[in-house]
């Protein structure tokens, strides 16, 4: 089975650019979340969805956002990037149906350097 | 909100040393614990992860962890260390409310002296 598939792994865009960042999930799951990993402030969550619909959102400002396609595939953007954007992002699947005792399936990440 | 603590951002181990990370948890609610690992440009991930049914839970590659709610720890142990284990490892909570939010700790960097 394909575990979870983050496109690019690596880009470069500099201030003031926006970024879409893609994710295909493991086959059969139905949520998808996005983290931002820095060093300084770890993992932060951005936002999941479950079946199209945006379930839970972090405390990001609205430059940051996201959508699920009817086969739960997962984008986010970023809008107006910032030096601060500068980050590994890290996209994650579940089954997650009823219950959120199942684990998460984290992809290898995408790493984005803003100029 | 659910949070963790992970204490030790950085711990050093000889090889063959027992491997000792702490972590602790906020939670109003019985809680879904989990430890991941992070190797260098991967993603996470999962160790083991405990759901409320037994409070020892033994993971992959020989980690463990106990779960003490009088304690409201987690901390994840291996006997002994592989040169193998070094790596970031994340202590993590999910939020019993709806949808699939997971709280994660700040990190352990394990740094395995040969």
């Amino acid at each position: 089975k394909a575990g979870v598939t983050q496109t690019p792994r690596y880009l470069i865009k500099t201030r003031g650019q926006q970024v879409t960042l893609s994710c295909s999930p493991i086959s059969g799951h139905r949520s998808v979340s996005w983290y931002q990993q820095t060093p300084g402030q770890g993992l932060q969550f951005l936002f999941e969805y479950f079946s199209e619909t945006q379930r839970n959102k972090g405390n990001f400002p609205g430059r940051f956002s996201g959508r699920q396609f009817s086969n739960s595939r997962s984008e986010m953007n970023v809008s107006t990037l910032e030096l601060g954007d500068s980050a590994l992002y890290l996209c994650a699947s579940s089954l997650a149906l009823h219950t959120n005792t199942g684990e998460l399936f984290f992809g290898e990440g995408s790493r984005l350097t803003v100029l | 909100a659910q949070s963790v603590t992970q204490l030790g951002s950085h711990v050093s181990v000889s090889e063959g040393a027992l491997v000792l990370l702490r972590c602790n948890y906020s939670s109003s609610v019985p809680p879904y614990l989990f430890w991941y690992v992070q190797y260098p440009n991967q993603g996470l991930q999962l160790l083991l992860k405990y759901t409320s049914a037994a409070t020892l839970v033994k993971g992959i590659n020989g980690f463990e962890a106990e779960f003490k709610k009088s304690e409201t720890s987690f901390h994840l142990t291996k006997p002994s260390a592989h040169m193998s284990d070094a790596a970031e490892y994340f202590c993590a909570v999910s939020d019993s409310g709806a949808g699939n939010q997971f709280y994660f700790g700040t990190g352990t960097s394990l740094t395995v002296i040969p």
